[in-house]
């Protein structure tokens, strides 16, 4: 079965550094986001994008987030200057087409992010 | 916005218990998905039910759209079953999720 894959799986960093998510959507489909999940609360959204534009994104996505689509097959999701409170699993997710219309979103394994 | 609404916050069962978890959405919407996450934190699509009824092996589905409600069926609960079971609904293009049911299923 097809699967949207995350590296890294964990990643360390210290405060005030660039971090790069990164993500392999499944390959047909063509809405791709980011959420996050702080540790023991729901999950968030955080953007989406489609047609290699952002089509929404939450207060949550301010200006120290950027995500990229650099070629065919990668998603990336930046945060310039980390904070002690980007720490979280940050789930990326893709949703594709069926007969019916929109199928539903299949995420990512997460990549768990500590900012220290 | 929409507010979602899972019950119960906890369930523990003993194995092979039958469980139903609930969702209330304050909106209409076309996508519903059921999640449950495993212990590892991984997000393990289970439904996509915007209305109707699924069903696949020991868990199945049912939304009523116009009342605004989803339930999820475990029968025959395993100690595998155990973790955090998401509800997340939306209009396009976002999910926007409940604050989960945690499950816990003891031999």
């Amino acid at each position: 079965e097809p699967e949207v894959t995350q590296t890294p799986s964990h990643q360390v960093t210290q405060m005030g550094q660039e971090v790069i998510l990164r993500c392999v959507p499944i390959s047909n489909h063509l809405y791709f986001y980011w959420y996050r999940q702080i540790l023991g609360q729901k999950v968030e959204f955080l953007v989406s994008f489609y047609n290699n534009e952002i089509s929404e994104k939450s207060e949550i996505f301010d200006d120290q987030f950027s995500v990229e689509r650099p070629d065919g097959s990668n998603f990336t999701l930046k945060i310039r200057s980390t904070k002690l409170e980007d720490s979280a699993m940050y789930f990326c997710a893709s949703r594709g087409l069926s007969r019916q219309g929109t199928s539903g979103a299949f995420f990512g394994q997460g990549t768990r992010l500590t900012v220290v | 916005g929409i507010q979602v609404e899972q019950s119960p916050p906890d369930l523990i069962l003993q194995e092979g218990a039958n469980s139903t978890l609930r969702c209330n959405f304050s909106d209409s919407v076309n996508n519903l998905q059921w999640f449950h996450q495993n212990p590892w934190g991984q997000l393990i699509n289970l439904f996509y039910i915007p209305s109707g009824t699924k069903q696949n092996g020991r868990l199945s589905a049912t939304t009523v759209a116009t009342e605004r409600y989803s339930l999820l069926y475990i029968s025959s609960s395993q100690t595998t079953d155990s973790g955090v079971y998401f509800c997340a609904v939306g209009d396009q293009p976002k999910l926007i999720f409940g604050t989960g049911t945690r499950l816990q299923v003891f031999p």
